[in-house]
Parts: C-alpha cells; sequence; structure tokens
C-alpha cells in the first residue's frame, strides 16, 4: 500500500531551466511533508520540508508546494544545476514517515 | 560533529546466516529509525527505537527481524537465517527529538544474500 507516490521515475532537464518533481498522497492526516536528496552510494539528505498549514517554502534555489485539497507536493529546483543530479526522494509524515519511490533528476550541462 | 555512522557498509552473507548492521546516531540523537529500501523501491520504515525502547516496529517482518538500542552502544538491526529476498540496502536515521524535523541519515548498509 503505497501512501506516498512518485509518478515519474526519472526527469532530465537542461542546466539553468526549472526542474518539476511530483508527488502524490493519499492520506490526509498527514500534516508535514519532506523532499531528501540521494546520491548513490550515500545516505538521503533532508533538502527542505513543509508543514500542513502552509503552501509554499522557499529556501534558495528550492521551493516546495503543497495542495492539500488534490495531495499533491511539488519541488521546484531553479535554476537546475549539474550537481542538482540525485535521486530525490518525498516523504510524509503521520506516525512514521512514508517515502516515495524516489525520481532521478539528471540536469544536463 | 559526526553525523549518523553506519557499518558495515557492505555485507555479504550466504542464505541461513546471520546479519548485523549497526547504527551509531549524531551525539545527542536518542531516537533512530530504521529503513529498507529494496531495489526500484522507495525506502521503507521498519522500526522506531529509543534508548532501551521499541517505539514502533510496524514495518519489521514478523520473523527473523530484530532490533535493539541499547543504554550504551549502537543500535543493531539484527536478521537470522538471511535469503536473498532479504538483499537490500538498510539506513538508519536519528533524530534528538520525535517529531518530524531534523532527521539526519546515515550512509547505509547494503546488505547482499548470495
Amino acid at each position: 500500500d503505497q501512501q506516498v507516490k512518485q509518478n515519474s521515475p526519472s526527469l532530465s532537464v537542461q542546466e539553468g531551466r526549472i526542474s518539476i518533481l511530483n508527488c502524490d498522497y493519499t492520506n490526509s492526516m498527514f500534516d508535514y511533508f519532506l523532499w531528501y536528496k540521494k546520491y548513490p552510494a550515500e545516505g538521503p539528505t533532508f533538502l527542505i520540508s513543509i508543514s500542513s498549514i502552509k503552501d509554499k517554502n522557499e529556501d534558495g534555489r528550492f521551493t516546495v508546494f503543497l495542495n492539500k485539497s488534490a495531495k499533491h507536493l511539488s519541488l521546484h529546483i531553479v535554476p537546475s544545476q549539474p550537481g542538482d543530479s540525485a535521486v530525490y526522494f518525498c516523504a510524509a509524515s503521520g506516525n512514521q514517515f512514508y517515502f516515495g519511490t524516489g525520481t532521478s533528476l539528471t540536469v544536463i550541462p | 560533529n559526526a553525523g549518523v555512522m553506519q557499518n558495515p557498509r557492505h555485507l555479504v552473507r550466504r542464505r541461513g546466516q546471520e546479519a548485523r548492521l549497526r547504527c551509531s546516531p549524531m551525539k545527542g540523537h536518542s531516537h533512530v529509525y530504521w529503513y529498507r529500501q529494496l531495489p526500484e523501491e522507495g525506502l521503507k520504515f521498519m522500526v522506531y527505537l529509543q534508548k532501551e525502547n521499541i517505539i514502533d516496529e510496524s514495518g519489521m517482518p514478523k520473523e527473523r527481524f530484530s532490533a535493539e538500542f541499547p543504554k550504551e552502544g549502537p543500535s543493531i538491526l539484527r536478521i537470522q537465517q538471511v535469503v536473498r529476498g532479504d538483499s537490500a540496502a538498510y539506513f538508519c536515521a536519528s533524530s534528538a527529538k520525535r517529531d518530524s524535523s531534523g532527521r539526519y541519515f546515515g550512509p547505509g548498509t547494503r546488505l547482499t544474500v548470495t
């Protein structure tokens, strides 16, 4: 039972353009959402989060948008850089964290 | 301030052997979480522990898997009589409080069962 879904397994974007990674969830009781970035052979590192009482949170080049009615969140990276190439996981928090399956982002120089 | 440490980074076991994975949380963190990432899948929660207590083990397989976080020393995830399907990356994370923020992950242990 996948409560958090990332339907795009991969995404390629030109350097300097916007990367948009999407995430859908099923449980309306989730109250906190996070994005993690993962390089090969490393553990996930926290990127940005958003509480369910907000609809947007921005940190430098990274912005997370939350649409509670649609149970959808997205991560925008602008401008995208080659170093952003990694797997991005979204996670939703209830009693525990539920992770999506990840989206592999490739930023093409 | 060292981050979350896991060892070994790679572990190879034959079917039927035992696997022990260790996780040392960040300094000052008393909450530890174990996750498993199977090939082509996302991270799946396994168990949440505080010092000497298992708080939530709803993601743990019912048999062969156990976890502990003793008063002294690292948290241990133990898999008895490993099978090929146990091959995965096992990550632990730690936090200072039981809340949604500030959860830091270790580099993971890649278990291969031959």
